[in-house]
């Protein structure tokens, strides 16, 4: 099956830092990449839909001016997280929708999101 | 928007069969799919359905009806290493394309 890959896995910043987090197809091209946002015990919430090429679509209440996405290639994707908070503590997951492809979308292993 | 529920947990012992239910309510529905869950990992996909009917796929089926709103996944000879979140995704036509609205996971503890 195709492969997506995330970096970091883990990570630890201070209140008010930035972090990126990345996120690629490694053996397929993706034309569109989502990000989703997980907490604990709770499902998988859309964050954000990047097309390559183009400016990412937020779902309502997702800040973009904090979140901010960026699909330059047909296989990388980042997020960066501006002025984090400690409620932005979570588990972060993109996943890749393969050009050309019907129906699948394969997800990221995950980034853990930890703001002290 | 779109309502997906489905039960919190379920146990189930080894070797036995499980259903896991889901039901939805949305707009634009463009297919129903499952997916597994272990702790701290990113989800895997297991089935999808578009049309009404049977999927099935070794151990794992997965059954939709569009009319009632209603999909099931049924895990058969359960294994130890089935234990996980079990959860149920519904792709609706959106503004951001194809997006998937997941609900929040049943939680499937298969016990010895």
């Amino acid at each position: 099956g195709a492969v997506v890959s995330q970096h970091p896995s883990r990570v630890i910043c201070k209140s008010g830092t930035s972090v990126k987090i990345e996120c690629r197809s490694l053996d397929f091209q993706a034309t569109t990449m989502f990000w989703y946002r997980q907490f604990p015990k709770q499902s998988l919430m859309l964050m954000a839909t990047s097309n390559e090429g183009s400016k990412a679509t937020y779902e309502q209440g997702v800040e973009k001016d904090k979140f901010l996405i960026n699909h330059a290639s047909l296989t990388l994707s980042t997020l960066t997280v501006t002025s984090a908070h400690p409620e932005d503590s979570s588990f972060y997951i993109c996943s890749g929708a393969p050009l050309g492809g019907n129906y699948e979308q394969y997800f990221g292993p995950g980034t853990r999101l930890t703001v002290t | 928007g779109q309502n997906i529920d489905q039960p919190t947990e379920m146990t189930a012992t080894e070797g036995a069969i499980v259903q896991i239910n889901c039901t939805y309510q949305t707009s634009g529905f463009n297919g129903l799919f499952w997916y597994q869950q272990h702790a701290g990992e990113a989800p895997t996909f297991l089935s999808y359905n578009v049309l009404d009917g049977l999927e099935e796929k070794g151990r794992f089926s997965s059954f939709l009806s569009r009319s009632k709103g209603y999909s099931y996944l049924l895990l058969k000879e359960l294994q130890m290493k089935d234990s996980a979140s079990y959860l149920c995704a519904v792709r609706q036509r959106g503004n951001s394309g194809y997006a998937l609205n997941f609900g929040k996971g049943t939680s499937l503890l298969v016990t010895p």
